[in-house]
């Protein structure tokens, strides 16, 4: 079974500077999607990027970027001019790809433990 | 296009009560699952359903029970409620096809039982 792992229960960072949220996720399979969602307080689950395991290139969305790392098993957000609308609670997530190969992982994703992000004005 | 909704928004029930979370859908996906997500804890998968009349248990599927008669909705009942079943539900839907990733979610439903 396929674990992820946040260490980070909560961040900070001042308004306009860099931060980076932490994953890391356990699999035996080689085809797989990754996901960073945002949960602000609203609750709505808000995806903010993805990456395919086949791809070296790492994902960027505008100021969302992502640091994949596939051999360590890696998947850090890195947040760039980070404004007080990034203020959220952050979940990485996996899921299979197998389905695509008449697999049975249904599309399940698997979240890790969230990291609540603060941003100071 | 409303997405994917959900009702209640909130609910209190108190211990051994029953009652049923609605979802439903306009995007026509075939894909729906349920996850609750406890305080401070990510989302664990209950129930999924990959068509109308399809349906298979999840990570944690003890004290639901699920229906799929219509692609649109996917309701979750909860047969005699328990303190542990305190959480937050969330609904979500996908297209089946290859080259969809996304997952999109449901507002969510805060229950409390008591």
């Amino acid at each position: 079974a396929q674990t992820v792992t946040q260490s980070q229960p909560e961040m900070s960072v001042q308004e306009a500077e860099t931060v980076t949220l932490s994953c890391t996720y356990d699999t035996s399979e080689s085809d797989y999607y990754l996901f960073w969602y945002k949960q602000p307080p609203s609750r709505q689950m808000i995806l903010v990027i993805r990456q395919e395991a086949y791809k070296q290139q790492n994902a960027t969305e505008n100021r969302f970027s992502v640091n994949f790392q596939k051999a360590a098993k890696s998947f850090s957000l890195k947040i760039s001019d980070s404004q007080l609308g990034d203020a959220a609670m952050y979940f990485c997530a996996y899921r299979s790809a197998s389905e695509w190969a008449g697999g049975t992982s249904y599309g399940k994703l698997t979240f890790g433990q969230g990291t609540i992000l603060t941003v100071h004005p | 296009n409303a997405g994917v909704t959900q009702t209640p928004k909130f609910r209190i029930l108190k211990i051994g009560q029953s009652m049923t979370l609605q979802c439903t859908q306009d995007m026509n996906h075939n894909y729906m699952y349920w996850y609750r997500q406890d305080p401070g804890m990510g989302l664990k998968l209950i129930y999924y359903s990959v068509g109308a009349g399809i349906t298979d248990k999840g990570e944690v599927p003890n004290g639901y029970n699920v229906s799929r008669s219509t692609t649109e909705d996917f309701p979750l009942r909860l047969e005699l409620a328990a303190p542990s079943q305190t959480s937050v539900y969330f609904c979500a839907s996908r297209d089946g096809s290859a080259s969809s990733y996304e997952q999109y979610f449901g507002p969510g439903t805060r229950l409390t039982v008591t």
